[in-house]
């Protein structure tokens, strides 16, 4: 079993559309939770972080940590075509400041 | 504006061929990182240097080894290719320490090799 379980998707939604992105994980030693950005022959950039648990808003976009159940989620609002990308989750305990453990990556369709 | 930049977009190789793939950063970042990415299977780590001729396996070493002469660059080398180390190929880099939030990894645009 992965550590981190993402399902790749598509997941393909009409424009204007709440999103909700989401992965699972095994390890409760997990900390730091993102969420990478990934265009077509693009390599991923950082979208959100959040650290430990809640919730995290910027814009459209809301990172939730739902640590008791192992479970994290991204939502996008109002999505909008220019949204469409792969969507990575990583995480990492907090005392190793390099190791990312990532999952599958969900390929996201807004159609117009 | 950070950047990391690979030498090639797309390369093919035949079978049995070396190949050397090169990542340059110009952040001055202590990390850097290979990692393979393929349909359904995410990014999988192959190999990480924390520091100027240091390196550490990822999760999937064999058949790669790496070089880390300056801290800006880092290069990938496949001795032998095969048919399965067809892939697209990420490059990244990022801070050692920091007193904030140091996970952030910046990507190249990624290579995409095809041996056959």
């Amino acid at each position: 079993q992965k550590e981190v379980e993402q399902d790749p998707g598509p997941l393909s939604v009409p424009e204007g559309a709440i999103v909700s992105l989401n992965c699972t994980y095994s390890n409760s030693a997990f900390q730091y939770f993102m969420w990478y950005r990934q265009y077509s022959r693009k390599g991923p950039e950082l979208l959100m972080y959040t650290y430990s648990s809640g919730n995290k808003e910027d814009g459209r976009f809301t990172a939730q940590v739902d640590k008791s159940s192992k479970y994290i989620s991204l939502f996008i609002r109002d999505s909008q075509p220019s949204d469409s990308a792969t969507y990575l989750c990583a995480m990492s305990r907090v005392d190793s400041n390099y190791q990312l453990i990532w999952g599958a990556g969900t390929k996201l369709i807004i159609k117009p | 504006d950070v950047k990391v930049t690979q030498s090639s977009r797309y390369l093919v190789k035949r079978t049995g061929e070396k190949v050397f793939l090169e990542c340059v950063q110009d952040m001055d970042h202590e990390n850097m990182f290979w990692y393979r990415q393929d349909p359904g299977l995410g990014l999988r780590l192959i190999y990480f240097s924390y520091d100027v001729k240091m390196k550490e396996k990822g999760d999937i070493p064999e058949g790669y080894s790496v070089s880390r002469e300056k801290k800006e660059r880092f290069s990938l080398i496949l001795e032998s290719a095969s048919t399965n180390q067809t892939s697209m190929y990420l490059c990244a880099s990022s801070l050692r320490d920091s007193q904030y939030f140091n996970n952030e990894q910046f990507f190249g645009p990624g290579t995409r090799l095809t041996v056959l």
